[in-house]
Order: C-alpha cells, then sequence, then structure tokens
C-alpha cells in the first residue's frame, strides 16, 4: 500500500519556538518534497530532495531547512518559527514527478 | 512570478453540467500537466494528466484539452457530481523534477 505519513497533523508552538515537521515514505521513492498551502496561494514548493543527503532549495527555502538521512524519511525544520510560517505543510514523494504521491498534511500554528 | 495560472477561483455548477477548469502557462519547456484534486483535509491526488505532445487526454468524465501554441489547457468534467466538489490544482513539471502548481479553482457542485 503506497502511503505517505506525516506527523503530527496539528501543531501549535510559539513564536520563536523551533519545529520539525516529519515525513516518512513506504515506496522507496527517490524524490521527495516539502510544500506549503496557504488560501489563494496554491502550493508553493519549499524543499526537494533528490535522495540522502542531496538536498535542493525550491522557491521559498527562506526560514526553511530540511534533513533526509535514509531514503525513505524526509524532515522540515523551522529555526526560530515565526508567525507568517502558520500554514498547511505537505510531504510528497514520488519516482519521476509525474506522480506526486501526498500525505495528509501538518497544520501549523505559530502563535 | 506566477508561471501556472488558473481560472476561475471558484466556479459553482449544478449537478449534471459541465464544469470548465482553465489553465495557463508561461514556460515553453513545459512538458507534462497534471491535475491534482484535492479534498478538505486531504493531501492533493493525481487526477488526470497530458503530455504536450497530445491535444486531449480522456478519463471517464474527466478530459483535458491542450492548445500548445496558446500556452493553455483546460480541464471539462463532464455530469458533474456533488462527490466532484474539490479543489482542483493545474501543474506543470519542469526539469529537476520541480513540480510547479497554480493556486487552484474551487469547485462546487449543487445537488
Amino acid at each position: 500500500d503506497m502511503k505517505v505519513t506525516q506527523m503530527p497533523r496539528y501543531l501549535i508552538k510559539r513564536m520563536g519556538e523551533n519545529v520539525l515537521l516529519e515525513c516518512g515514505q513506504d515506496m522507496s521513492h527517490e524524490t521527495m518534497y516539502w510544500y506549503r498551502q496557504d488560501p489563494g496561494l496554491g502550493l508553493q514548493l519549499i524543499y526537494i530532495s533528490y535522495d540522502v543527503d542531496s538536498n535542493s532549495e525550491g522557491d521559498i527555502p527562506k526560514g526553511y531547512r530540511v534533513s533526509r538521512k535514509k531514503r525513505e524519511h524526509f524532515s522540515l525544520i523551522l529555526d526560530s518559527a515565526k508567525t507568517n510560517q502558520t500554514s498547511v505543510y505537505f510531504c510528497a514523494s514520488s519516482l519521476s514527478a509525474e506522480t506526486l504521491y501526498f500525505g495528509s498534511g501538518t497544520r501549523l500554528t505559530v502563535l | 512570478q506566477q508561471q501556472v495560472r488558473q481560472s476561475p477561483q471558484s466556479l459553482t455548477v449544478w449537478e449534471g453540467e459541465t464544469a470548465i477548469l482553465n489553465c495557463s502557462y508561461e514556460n515553453s519547456a513545459f512538458d507534462y500537466f497534471p491535475w491534482y484534486q484535492q479534498f478538505p483535509g486531504e493531501g492533493p491526488a493525481l487526477l488526470i494528466a497530458i503530455r504536450s505532445v497530445s491535444d486531449k487526454k480522456e478519463d471517464g468524465r474527466f478530459t483535458i484539452f491542450f492548445n500548445k501554441r496558446e500556452k493553455k489547457l483546460s480541464l471539462h468534467i463532464t455530469d458533474s457530481q456533488p462527490g466532484d466538489s474539490a479543489t482542483y490544482f493545474c501543474a506543470a513539471y519542469t526539469n529537476a523534477y520541480k513540480v510547479i502548481f497554480g493556486k487552484g479553482t474551487h469547485l462546487h457542485v449543487l445537488p
């Protein structure tokens, strides 16, 4: 069963705190993505990872960093979270970019 | 810079009608255009896709029409059902596995 799992589903943090969003996939896909979704803005690419320790900035990487130490696991880190990072974050994986498999998202609120 | 544009932002149709969702793009190098469907509380899921060498792609009630010269495409949903109510994203595949999404069209199908 092809699955992308995101944890946690909901997260509330205070401004300045560190945030760790985790994503796992069971399809052995090499490529993984982090997007954020905001009302009226669609899906914006934060980072893309081509494999373990092979990461590339997307369109809005500022304020974020990522870690991929195992092929099946991709983390998004917010060092000192800001209120404008309140959003829904989606992780996805793909074999060829022709089909992205998305997780159910993490709704992050930064107070 | 909005590379993939969608219109309308919101669309309401009656059950049984045909819904037409529009998309345009700027980069002539784009050669693969997936449409993703997203229900509230879930991640997007691939619905249908077309390559730039084709001008039409059908899958049941869903059809993509593609005009390469004008850099436009549209998703037609015939015999719309209330269960089709969702947000639809047009996307374009670039090099390096980057997938760029439009801002989405919210479709409401009234019974």
